[in-house]
């Protein structure tokens, strides 16, 4: 079946230090592969978004690239902010399979001052 | 665009009674919507997946008779929860793809906040 899985957090980092949060994948299919943000007590955000292999997803000055020779889709940033504190999902879906999302577990992120 | 809007964003109900939870699409026309599940500090489960004019599909383990999924139109589905526990108790997400974006546009509600007591 298919299956995300992300590294546990929580993760805390001062702010401007470099964020790395490392996200694997099984698929039976050609997955598209996304990263979402979840913010204390709201839905998701779309952060960003790879369709195809070595295809490099990028918003906010974050970045994931999609690398189907470790079925790996990790998630970096260079400087993170106090605001970046929020909780990051790595989620697939497959599109001949209903197109629905399979999320991995959330990894939890706080930033301080 | 692409706007899901959830309603309510909290309720609290007394057990054994029914909650209903509503996802509208504000600006399209939603064919799919998905429900998820999401406990404190976990992922978010998938409950089942609705098309608009047919039943819906339910992820295994989940139970159909007690979340009842209808999406009767293209811009609303609904999720009752009937007979609720406390252990229901949970915040509730529903997700429509986006047309137009093939088959990678997601757009979430703000999510229900259910609290049995």
């Amino acid at each position: 079946g298919n299956s995300v899985t992300q590294m546990e957090g929580p993760v805390t980092l001062s702010e401007e230090a470099f964020l790395t949060i490392n996200c694997t994948y099984t698929a039976t299919g050609y997955p598209s592969l996304f990263w979402y943000v979840q913010y204390p007590g709201e839905g998701l955000q779309l952060l960003l978004k790879a369709t195809k292999a070595d295809d490099k997803g990028s918003n906010k000055g974050f970045e994931a690239t999609y690398r189907k020779e470790t079925t790996s889709f990790h998630l970096e940033k260079g400087s993170v902010q106090v605001s970046d504190s929020a909780v990051y999902f790595c989620a697939l879906s497959v599109e001949n399979q209903g197109g629905k999302l399979i999320f991995g577990q959330g990894t939890e992120l706080s930033v301080k001052p | 665009g692409a706007v899901v809007s959830q309603h309510p964003s909290w309720v609290i109900c007394k057990s054994g009674t029914s909650v209903k939870i509503e996802c509208r699409s504000l600006d399209f026309q939603a064919t799919t919507m998905f429900w998820y599940r999401q406990f404190p500090k976990q992922s978010l489960m998938l409950m089942a997946t609705s098309n608009e004019g047919s039943k819906a599909t339910y992820e295994q383990g989940v139970e159909k008779d007690k979340f009842l999924i209808n999406h009767a139109s293209l811009t609303l589905s609904t999720l009752t929860v009937t007979s609720a526990h406390p252990e229901d108790s949970s915040f509730y997400i529903c997700s429509a793809r986006v047309p137009g974006q093939g088959g990678y546009g997601y757009t979430f509600g703000s999510g229900t906040r259910l609290t049995v007591v």
